[in-house]
């Protein structure tokens, strides 16, 4: 059973902080990675994706992966208000596997002025 | 962009109704996928398609099934409604070409069964 695991939150952070979002999966064999942002009441948005250990930076957004301890995480520097959402970790299938990801269940941001 | 298109933003219908959630994307992506969201649930995974008139079962298929007869097109039928189906559906698609390639959902539908 492949898992995507994640911290419900809700995660607290003062505007102008960085917000650190944390997110570990048990395929070994995964290679692709996701992060999603969802409004309440909206649809998940794709905001980064990130296939090599290491970072990518994209505006206030880093991706970091570490395969070997299979962990990833995003990093969202500046946090605004409007960065309050639901943030979906999601994991690709490994070489040969079926194309469905497998998601985590999201972990609440709640950036307060 | 991707566009995936859901026809209806908001449904409301009767417990034993056929209900029939339609899903267009724009991308030429072969696969698409139908999910449930519910609070403290996260997405689950109804019915996947990787090519037109194929289908796989996800996690949650009871009560539900699908149609694909046009690549762009994906339907999720609820065969006779009921109140704990009272949901948000999501759809999405993305492309088989990579196998890395994420995927971009629609707007969602916000089903109500009463």
């Amino acid at each position: 059973q492949k898992e995507v695991e994640q911290n419900s939150g809700p995660l607290s952070v003062p505007e102008g902080a960085i917000a650190s979002l944390n997110c570990t999966y048990s395929d070994r064999g995964s290679q692709s990675f996701f992060w999603y942002r969802q409004y309440s009441g909206k649809s998940p948005e794709l905001i980064m994706s990130i296939y090599s250990n290491g970072d990518k930076e994209d505006g206030r957004f880093t991706a970091q992966l570490n395969k070997a301890s299979q962990y990833v995480s995003l990093l969202i520097r500046d946090s605004q208000p409007s960065d309050s959402a639901t943030y979906l970790c999601a994991v690709g299938p490994p070489s040969g596997g079926s194309y469905i990801p497998t998601f985590g269940r999201g972990t609440s941001l709640i950036v307060h002025p | 962009d991707v566009k995936v298109t859901q026809s209806s933003r908001y449904l409301v219908k009767r417990t034993g109704e056929k209900v029939f959630l339609e899903c267009v994307q724009d991308m030429d992506h072969e696969n698409m996928f139908w999910y449930r969201q519910d609070p403290g649930l996260g997405l689950r995974l109804i019915y996947f398609s990787y090519d037109v008139k194929m289908k796989e079962k996800g996690d949650i298929p009871e009560g539900y099934s699908v149609s694909r007869e046009k690549k762009e097109r994906f339907s999720l039928i609820l065969e006779s409604a009921s109140t704990n189906q009272t949901s948000m559906y999501l759809c999405a698609s993305s492309s088989s070409g990579r196998k890395n390639s994420p995927l971009h959902f629609g707007n969602g539908t916000r089903l109500t069964v009463t």
